[in-house]
C-alpha cells in the first residue's frame, strides 16, 4: 500500500496552460507538504497544511494555489504555466512536525512545460 | 534563516569502503533537529537518519552513522561498507524547533563502484 501518492507521475503541458498535480497520504498523519525540487535538485518546501489550514507560503507566485479538501488530500493547482515552473514536485505528510515526527515523500511528479 | 551547505557536489567511494558526506548549517537556535535523506534515481526521498541537538550521543541506524559537532554546527553522514544499492543523492535537512518545514541543502551524489 502507498502511504503517499501523487497522480500524475509525469506531466507535459504548454505554456500558459492550467494544471493540477493531487496528493494522497492513507497515514491519518495531520499535515501535508508541497516541495519542488529544479533542475539542480535543489528541494524547497512551497507550502505546509496541517489539519486542512495553511501555516507556510514560501513566498511562491500566487499562481500556485494549494488546496485541501480534507485532511488526506492536498492538491497543488498551477495557472498560466511558465517554462520556470518545470520540476519535480513532492508532495510530504508527517503525524506533526517534521522535526518530531518522520516526514514521508511521494514519488514526485516531473512537470515539464514547453 | 537556517541554511544548510554540503560542499561535496560529487562523491565515489568503493564498494565495502567507508564513505563520509560533509554537512555544515547555520543557525540561532539552541533546539533543532538535522536528518539526512536519500534520494536513488527512482527519485522517491527516504530518510536515512536523524539527530535531536539536544542529544550528544550520535544517532547510528546499521550502516549509517552520524558525527554531530554542535558547536561547529557540522553534521557529517558517515557509511559503512558501502553498496550499490547506496549509490544514490544525499540531501542534509535542518528543522528548527518551533519551525514547521525542512530546509535542505544543495544535496550530494554518492556512486558507490564496484
Amino acid at each position: 500500500d502507498t502511504a503517499v501518492s501523487q497522480t500524475p507521475k509525469y506531466l507535459v503541458t504548454q505554456m500558459g496552460n492550467d494544471k493540477s498535480i493531487k496528493c494522497e497520504q492513507n497515514l491519518g498523519h495531520d499535515t501535508m507538504y508541497w516541495y519542488k525540487q529544479d533542475s539542480k535538485k535543489f528541494l524547497k518546501i512551497m507550502f505546509s497544511y496541517n489539519n486542512k489550514e495553511l501555516i507556510i507560503n514560501e513566498t511562491v507566485p500566487n499562481r500556485f494555489s494549494p488546496k485541501s479538501p480534507d485532511k488526506a488530500h492536498l492538491n497543488l493547482h498551477i495557472n498560466s504555466l511558465e517554462l520556470g515552473d518545470s520540476a519535480v514536485y513532492f508532495c510530504a505528510s508527517s503525524q506533526d512536525r517534521p522535526s518530531t515526527d518522520t516526514q514521508y515523500f511521494g514519488p514526485g511528479t516531473r512537470l515539464t512545460v514547453l | 534563516a537556517q541554511t544548510v551547505t554540503q560542499s561535496q557536489p560529487e562523491m565515489s567511494v568503493q564498494e565495502a569502503e567507508t564513505v563520509t558526506l560533509s554537512c555544515t548549517y547555520d543557525t540561532s537556535e539552541n533546539n533543532y533537529y538535522l536528518f539526512w535523506y536519500k534520494q536513488p534515481p527512482s527519485r522517491q526521498m527516504i530518510l536515512v537518519i536523524r539527530q535531536e541537538a539536544y542529544k550528544q550521543q550520535n544517532a547510528t541506524e546499521n550502516r549509517f552513522s552520524v558525527n554531530f559537532q554542535k558547536a561547529a554546527k557540522s553534521f557529517s553522514l558517515k557509511i559503512s561498507d558501502s553498496q550499490l544499492g547506496d549509490t544514490a543523492m544525499y540531501f542534509c535537512a535542518f528543522d528548527g524547533e518551533y519551525g514547521n518545514k525542512l530546509v535542505f541543502g544543495a544535496g550530494t551524489i554518492l556512486r558507490v563502484k564496484s
